[in-house]
């Protein structure tokens, strides 16, 4: 049972336009979402985070967007840039399990054309 | 870089064997996890220490363990190696085992077996 969902396996996207990734998540125990971003053969790198007492996060071209009664949130990057094509995974936790091991999703590949 | 380090950076071994996996966490971090990503599984993760403690378990197979020795370096070991534990295995740190969450990825090691 998937608890944290990319949908959309690839996006494309040209330069200088919005890209919108998206998740959805099943479990009402997570308090905590994270967006990493991975290029082949290195480890995830940490994108931008939200708590779940906020409903938007931003950071320069970043911003994510949660919205809890509809178990969504959203990773929008502007203006997009071909340094940004890669993997992006959303990423989820739970302060209760008081472990904050991360659930991902399975990942949007994302090619920004130049 | 994250300064989460991890070696060997590949390794390559045959089925039965075992094989020890090393992780270094960022300076301060008190808390390291393991992940697995293989090809259809994307990121599980396996297992968490905190300050030399086993905190929390994930989808680890018996005939893998792990430690967290006093200087928090980490190592996870395998055991009586199969095909389908080929995958590359990542290594994250956090500040503690229950803040915000926010890990950091090492590069990975990519494990072949044959």
């Amino acid at each position: 049972d998937q608890q944290v969902k990319q949908n959309s396996p690839s996006l494309s996207v040209q330069e200088g336009r919005i890209s919108i990734l998206n998740c959805d998540y099943t479990n009402s125990m997570f308090d905590y979402f994270l967006w990493y971003k991975k290029y082949p053969a290195e480890g995830p790198t940490f994108l931008i985070s939200i708590s779940s007492i906020k409903d938007k996060n931003e950071d320069g071209r970043f911003t994510v967007f949660l919205n809890k009664s509809a178990k969504h949130l959203s990773l929008h990057i502007v203006p997009s840039q071909p340094g940004d094509s890669a993997v992006y995974f959303c990423a989820a936790s739970s302060s209760g399990a008081g472990s904050y091991q991360l659930t991902f999703g399975k990942g949007t590949k994302l090619s920004v054309i130049p | 870089d994250s300064g989460v380090t991890q070696t060997p950076k590949h390794l390559i071994t045959a089925t039965g064997q075992r094989v020890t996996l090393r992780c270094s966490p960022r300076s301060g971090d008190l808390s390291v996890y393991w992940y697995q990503q293989s090809l259809d599984q994307g990121l599980q993760f396996l297992i968490q220490y905190y300050n030399g403690e086993e905190r929390a378990k994930g989808n680890i197979l018996e005939r893998f363990s792990a430690q967290q020795f006093p200087d928090l370096h980490s190592e996870l070991n395998l055991s009586s190696l199969e095909l389908g534990d080929s995958a590359l295995y990542f290594c994250a740190s956090s500040v503690s085992g229950g803040a915000e969450g926010t890990q950091y990825f090492g590069p990975g090691t990519r494990l072949t077996v044959l």
